[in-house]
C-alpha cells in the first residue's frame, strides 16, 4: 500500500535554531512531493513542491526541502526558526501513474513548536 | 487566503440526518477535490472532478456519499443517513490543470461536521 510517514508527532526547536521536519514515503515510481502548513482555523497552505531537477527546493517563508531518492525522503528544513513558524506541517505525495491520478496521499502531520 | 471557500464552516447534525456541503473553488481552476480529515490524521482523498466530470472516487466514499459539480464551477458533497463515524473536517481543494499535471492544490478552510 502507498503511504507517507512523518515519524515525529511533535518537533520542538528554539527560536533562531535550524529546524527539520521529516517525511519518508512508500510510493512506486517518482512521485510529486509537497509540503503544506496548517494554522488553527485555517486551511492547508502550500509551502513547496518537488517535481524534478535539483534535490533542494525552496519555498515560502524561508522553508526549503531536500529530496533524497535513495532514502525516499523529503525532509522540510529552515535555517533559522521563528516563533510564528509554530503550526502543523503535512507532507503529501502525488503518485505518477499511467492512469493519471491527481489525489494526494498525506502523512499524519508533525506539530512544530518554536520556543522563544 | 487561498480563494477556495466552503460553506458552512461548522455543521452539527443528528445521526440519520442528511447534510450537504458546498465548495467554491478558485475561479479559473478546473480541478476540484474533496478530502476528509479526522483528528490526529492527515487529509484522506475522497473524490475529484475535472470540470463537471467526476474522474476518481476513493473506496472511502460509501454509497451514502455523493458529490456533484454540475456546471464545472462549485461542488456539493452530500452525506445521507449520517453516522457518528462521519464526524470529521471535510476539505475542498482546487487546482489548475497544467501541461505536466503537477500544479499544487489550494485548500479551503474546511467544513467541520459533528454527528450526535
Amino acid at each position: 500500500a502507498q503511504s507517507v510517514a512523518q515519524p515525529e508527532d511533535q518537533v520542538n526547536v528554539a527560536e533562531g535554531n535550524p529546524l527539520t521536519v521529516k517525511c519518508t514515503y512508500s510510493v512506486s515510481g517518482n512521485p510529486y512531493l509537497f509540503w503544506y502548513v496548517q494554522y488553527p482555523n485555517r486551511g492547508l497552505q502550500f509551502l513547496l513542491k518537488y517535481i524534478t531537477g535539483d534535490n533542494l527546493v525552496k519555498g515560502s517563508y524561508g522553508f526549503e526541502a531536500e529530496f533524497n531518492k535513495s532514502q525516499t525522503s523529503f525532509h522540510l528544513k529552515k535555517p533559522s526558526a521563528l516563533v510564528s513558524d509554530s503550526a502543523l506541517y503535512f507532507c503529501a505525495v502525488r503518485p505518477r501513474t499511467t492512469s493519471g491520478t491527481y489525489k494526494y496521499i498525506f502523512g499524519t502531520g508533525t506539530r512544530l513548536k518554536v520556543l522563544a | 487566503d487561498t480563494g477556495v471557500s466552503q460553506d458552512p464552516r461548522h455543521k452539527i447534525t443528528k445521526r440519520g440526518q442528511n447534510v450537504t456541503f458546498r465548495c467554491d473553488p478558485i475561479s479559473e481552476h478546473n480541478r476540484l477535490y474533496w478530502y476528509r480529515q479526522t483528528l490526529g490524521q492527515g487529509p484522506e482523498f475522497l473524490t475529484y472532478f475535472q470540470n463537471e466530470a467526476q474522474l476518481e472516487k476513493s473506496r472511502l466514499l460509501s454509497d451514502r456519499f455523493s458529490a456533484e459539480r454540475p456546471k464545472g464551477s462549485f461542488s456539493t458533497l452530500e452525506i445521507q443517513r449520517t453516522e457518528q463515524g462521519d464526524s470529521a473536517m471535510y476539505l475542498c481543494a482546487s487546482s489548475l490543470a497544467g501541461t505536466s499535471g503537477n500544479n499544487e492544490q489550494f485548500f479551503g478552510p474546511g467544513t467541520r461536521l459533528t454527528v450526535l
